[in-house]
């Protein structure tokens, strides 16, 4: 299917554990990024990525580690998992990354930390 | 440090009627876009409308319009003829001078049948 997918779409986990989430995205698009969305916020951005083996940092990157081998994958890695990583995760995408863009959304993981 | 300020929680609306949910925000850019989005109970984030700052006219879109008010940095939502499917989660936000999105909290819609 064409689009932005994510996978899990739920995650149960335990603090410590190594826990990634999957992002994957069929536009060719050259930005992609990851948000969390916490009850009683907008969505805070984690890192981005401009083109494949470039990242930079968002609002809150402690904790968390992406990487782009390829184009079409923006992983994000939870290296050690704490409480306060539960949160639900979307993963976004756009062409170019230009103020005017529309980012496109993928449907979202549901994080929840023990 | 740059906000948004959704100060709705919550609105509700009777089908049929015509509601606004209202945003502002700050920041020092002059040339900027604003957005709103939407967040259906699926929590898909579909965006809804998008004006850009440099312009005066208001952006539409079917039965969605803003008001934009630069000076006062407020850029509400107008939706007119309210449907059942509209109910979601509202989100403004705009694009800071890096291009990354700034995002309010979020105001709750709810269509009363």
């Amino acid at each position: 299917d064409a689009g932005i997918t994510q996978s899990p779409r739920y995650k149960i986990t335990e603090t410590g554990r190594q826990v990634t989430l999957m992002c994957h995205q069929t536009w060719s698009h050259s930005y992609m990024f990851w948000y969390r969305q916490d009850l009683g916020h907008g969505l805070r951005l984690i890192y981005y990525s401009a083109a494949a083996d470039i990242t930079d940092k968002g609002e809150v990157p402690d904790g968390y580690v992406v990487s782009r081998s390829k184009t079409e994958n923006f992983p994000l890695t939870l290296e050690s998992a704490t409480r306060s990583q539960t949160s639900v995760y979307f993963c976004a995408s756009s062409e170019w990354g230009t103020a005017q863009e529309t980012q496109y959304f993928g449907p979202g993981t549901r994080l929840l930390v023990l | 440090a740059q906000t948004v300020t959704q100060s709705q929680p919550e609105m509700s609306v009777q089908e049929a009627e015509t509601v606004t949910l209202s945003c502002t925000y700050d920041t020092s850019e002059s040339d900027y876009y604003l957005f709103w989005y939407k967040q259906p109970p699926s929590r898909q984030m579909i965006l809804v409308i998008r004006q850009e700052a440099y312009k005066q006219q208001n952006a539409t879109e079917n039965r969605f319009s803003v008001n934009f008010q630069k000076a006062a940095k407020s850029f509400s939502l107008k939706i007119s003829d309210s449907q059942l499917g509209d109910a979601a989660m509202y989100f403004c936000a705009y694009t800071d001078s890096n291009y990354q999105l700034i995002w309010g909290a979020g105001t709750k819609l709810i269509i009363k049948p």
